[in-house]
């Protein structure tokens, strides 16, 4: 079955120490995109990428960083620099064109203490 | 980014009521699209729209993109236990590739 997977479902970090968060697609989808989702508030995006080797910031990139070296992967690192980085993290892909409708992997819940 | 604005923020309604929730924007969109999200779940897309004044149906999921190109509505008929989530609607702007904005989503809890 296609999809976008996402690993691990759970991740627990210490303060000051970076973390990489797994995103994987096998629906041949040409962008990809990292949202963080806090409560009560709309996804917001962190960043994305239309081609392979290719990357945009999204509205909320300080702190993390991504790269985009085969077309289904996209793995996103949540830096130390990130001041607030407790939450749960959506990994993207569409189609290609404009308004391709996003398809979600299953999220990573990050949690630092 | 600019935030789209979503209400009602939580409606509690008994099973077999009709659910009716909407997303306004002060800009122009082309693409609305509606997504449930279950506890611990990524959102799932239920209904995508792409031209103002269409309706269309999912089952009993019904949504229209407005004419003013500016707001969206989702409907729920009948509602069953299962419709519990919180919904999400998106739009996206001509100029912003792929670059959607979110509501904040529409809790909606379903007393038998």
């Amino acid at each position: 079955d296609g999809g976008i997977t996402q690993s691990p479902k759970y991740l627990f970090r210490k303060e000051g120490q970076n973390v990489t968060l797994s995103c994987e697609q096998n629906l041949n989808h040409d962008a990809m995109y990292w949202y963080r989702q806090d409560p009560g508030q709309g996804l917001r995006l962190i960043y994305y990428s239309q081609i392979v080797n290719d990357f945009q910031k999204g509205d909320i990139a300080e702190g993390y960083s991504v790269s985009r070296e085969k077309k289904e992967s996209f793995p996103l690192t949540v830096t130390s620099a990130q001041k607030n980085p407790t939450a749960f993290y959506l990994c993207a892909s569409s189609d290609r064109g404009p308004n391709s409708p996003l398809h979600f992997g299953n999220g990573t819940r990050l949690t630092v203490t | 980014g600019q935030q789209l604005n979503q209400s009602p923020q939580s409606m509690f309604i008994q099973e077999g009521e009709d659910v009716s929730m909407n997303c306004t924007s002060s800009s122009i969109f082309n693409t609305w699209l509606w997504y449930k999200q279950e506890p611990g779940e990524g959102p799932v897309l239920l209904i995508a729209l792409y031209k103002a004044g269409e309706l269309t149906s999912n089952g009993r999921l019904t949504a229209q993109f407005g004419i003013t190109r500016k707001d969206s509505f989702l409907n729920i008929s009948a509602s069953i236990p299962s419709d519990v989530g919180i919904y999400f609607c998106a739009g996206l702007t001509t100029d912003s590739w792929g670059k959607f904005q979110f509501g904040a989503g529409t809790q909606v809890v379903v007393t038998p």
